[in-house]
């Protein structure tokens, strides 16, 4: 089954205590990004990963790392989380990028809490 | 930049009833858009998409028409289910090199029986 798995699906942690969600895909994708989820401002891309090695930022990657070594990986760190980093995170994946209309395929989410 | 606006939710229905949930942007060049689903609990879907001017996209009994004159993208529906109760997402592809999507807010929908 095509699929986008990420772990753990819940976490609660302190400030500063370093993280890492991970995301899995099965598909050979070559484009996979973080987004977080917040209320009222819908999904906003963290970062991107282009194939094996490349990462760019996205639109809100302060306080994140992340770092593709393989094709079907990519975790996203938190080096020092924050109580403004407590929200939902998706990984998503597809197949093609540069066309800009193939179908992203997302993991059921990580919901963070940092206190 | 490029920006998807969505209208305000919850949007509240009775089984049967009709569905729009109206969706507009603001974008350079001619991107293609999109509309996601996301069930209580789980990752979003693509439901359905249009990638140029004046096309329909559809999927289970959901239709959008890319209007390229009004840009929007509005969300129908002719008969809702209660199994249709989810959050839907308008977007549209941001860059032509990447796969980047910029998401509108999300708007809630309840189907009563």
């Amino acid at each position: 089954e095509a699929q986008v798995t990420q772990n753990p699906r819940y976490l609660i942690t302190v400030t500063g205590k370093k993280l890492t969600v991970t995301c899995s895909q099965n598909m050979n994708h070559e484009y996979m990004s973080w987004y977080r989820q917040d209320p009222g401002l819908g999904l906003r891309q963290i970062y991107y990963s282009m194939n094996v090695e490349v990462t760019d930022k996205g639109d809100v990657p302060e306080g994140y790392k992340v770092s593709r070594k393989e094709k079907r990986n990519f975790p996203l760190i938190l080096e020092s989380p924050s109580p403004n980093q407590t929200s939902l995170y998706f990984c998503a994946s597809s197949s093609t990028p540069g066309e800009g209309n193939t179908e992203a395929f997302f993991g059921q989410g990580t919901r963070l809490t940092v206190v | 930049g490029n920006s998807v606006t969505q209208m305000e939710g919850p949007v509240t229905l009775s089984e049967e009833a009709f569905l729009t949930i109206n969706c507009t942007y603001t974008a350079t060049g001619y991107p293609s858009l999109f509309w996601y689903v996301q069930y209580p609990g789980e990752g979003l879907q693509l439901l359905l998409k249009a990638t140029k001017a004046d096309d329909k996209g559809s999927n289970k009994g959901f239709e959008a028409t890319y209007r390229k004159e009004t840009t929007s993208f509005h969300l129908e529906k002719g008969s809702v289910q209660v199994s249709d109760s989810a959050v839907y997402f308008c977007a549209l592809s941001d860059d032509g090199n990447t796969d980047k999507l910029i998401f509108g807010t999300g708007t809630r929908l309840q189907v009563f029986p």
